[in-house]
């Protein structure tokens, strides 16, 4: 069946610092791939969307990679501060009309002044 | 403009009880879709329609879960004779896309957090 694997530790890092979080799939082979922030008692926010022919996108101080080979994504902070302190989902997609998302379980990231 | 909006926030029913939890779309949003998440876990699909037309419903636990979208605006998620294990954050999503377009992003309601005791 179709897994999704996230950071199973929480992540702690220091202010300033570049947070990275991981995303592998398996028996998946998605036509994209989406991030989400997710605060407590709140809905998850889109964050940005990698196509499977793209390597890379950026937006801001926000970086994610998506490599078809290796069934893997990686999500970058740059400058991290302590408001990006929350919970990061990533949920890969097919093509086609049935849009539903298949979630990882998150990783939790703090980020400590 | 406004967001999705879901009511009501948090609901408690007793083992038996039916519950009915509703999800206001963003206006002129085409797809819609139910997600439940469970404490400390991602969510898990339930269902998907596009405008009144329920395309997935591979998502939903039993037959006990029903969902509607009448007239392809707002929908209404309903639990029969309610469980313990039914207990979960009910997210709400919507989204412009249609296949024909790449808009893929969903927008999501706050959730309704069910209680069953």
């Amino acid at each position: 069946s179709q897994k999704i694997e996230q950071n199973s530790e929480a992540l702690n890092i220091q202010e300033g610092k570049t947070a990275t979080l991981t995303c592998n799939y398996t028996n998946y082979s998605p036509a994209y791939l989406q991030w989400y922030r997710q605060d407590p008692g709140r809905g998850p926010v889109f964050l940005l969307l990698i196509r499977e022919n793209e390597k890379e996108k950026r937006k801001e101080r926000l970086k994610v990679t998506f490599d078809t080979t290796l069934k893997q994504s990686l999500f970058h902070i740059t400058a991290s501060q302590p408001a990006d302190s929350a919970t990061y989902l990533c949920a890969p997609a097919n093509a086609g009309n049935n849009r539903k998302l298949i979630w990882g379980l998150g990783t939790s990231l703090a980020v400590n002044p | 403009g406004a967001g999705v909006s879901q009511s009501p926030r948090y609901k408690v029913a007793k083992r038996g009880q039916d519950v009915a939890l509703r999800c206001d779309p963003i206006s002129g949003h085409v797809s819609l879709f139910w997600y439940q998440q469970a404490l400390g876990q991602g969510p898990e699909f339930l269902t998907y329609f596009q405008n009144e037309a329920q395309l997935d419903k591979s998502g939903l636990p039993s037959d006990r879960f029903f969902a509607e979208r009448p007239e392809g605006s707002v929908s209404t998620l309903k639990i029969q004779r309610t469980q313990q294990e039914d207990s979960a954050v009910y997210l709400c999503a919507s989204s412009f896309s249609t296949y024909q377009d790449s808009s893929y992003e969903q927008y999501f309601g706050p959730g309704t957090r069910l209680t069953v005791t």
